[in-house]
């Protein structure tokens, strides 16, 4: 069973408008969010992150939503470049036991910023 | 530019061969993950490993293996490759929980 869900497989935006990701969690252990973008033939790529203890973070164009109590979170991205056109995958991370600090992924949802 | 470095990007081999990836990072990081992914699903965490000496299996049960007997060199071994293994095999490090930096994976097909 999938424990973070990025529903959309696609999404595609005009150029200068904004751009919203969303990602679902069904583990209300998870404590930690990310952002990674992916282009292809490369590796994932860290974008920004949320601990649970805020709602909100912001990194110049890009900010993170978090909704604990819907457990969603979701990613901004204003305005939308050509260059943003890759990849994003949501990932949580939780404590499993002492030490553990393994990462959770979504499948990814495809972002293409047409000109 | 990279500062984790996985060997070889593409790997094109034939059933029953024995694979070794490799991946080194330079930033000394303690913790060291191999996932898998293949094409428009989730990275699946298959191995990771805290320090030296120290590796554990991931959630996705795979028939690969790895060591850590250097704090920079993370390999995985298969030995006797099959088509099922046929994936993309990412490395990642960290010094802490977030975030973890990636490579940019190899490319494995078993004929």
């Amino acid at each position: 069973d999938q424990q973070v869900k990025q529903n959309s497989p696609s999404l595609s935006v005009q150029e200068g408008r904004i751009s919203i990701l969303n990602c679902d969690y069904t583990n209300s252990m998870f404590d930690y969010f990310l952002w990674y973008k992916k282009y292809p033939a490369e590796g994932p790529t860290f974008l920004i992150s949320i601990s649970s203890i805020k709602d909100k973070n912001e990194d110049g164009r890009f900010t993170v939503f978090l909704n604990k109590s819907a457990k969603h979170l979701s990613l901004h991205i204003v305005p939308s470049q050509p260059g943003d056109s890759a990849v994003y995958f949501c990932a949580a991370s939780g404590r499993a036991g002492a030490g553990s600090y393994q990462l959770t992924f979504g499948k990814g949802t495809k972002l293409s910023v047409i000109p | 530019e990279a500062d984790i470095y996985q060997t070889p990007r593409y790997l094109v081999i034939g059933t029953g061969k024995k694979i070794t990836l490799e991946c080194s990072q330079t930033m000394g990081h303690d913790k060291m993950y191999w996932y898998q992914q293949d094409p428009g699903m989730e990275l699946h965490l298959i191995h990771y490993s805290y320090g030296v000496n120290s590796t554990e299996k991931g959630d996705l049960s795979s028939e690969s293996t790895v060591s850590r007997i250097r704090t920079e060199h993370f390999p995985l071994t298969l030995e006797s490759a099959r088509p099922s293994h046929t994936s993309q095999y990412l490395c990642a490090s960290s010094d802490d929980v977030e975030p973890q930096h990636f490579g940019d994976g190899t490319r494995l097909s078993i004929l």
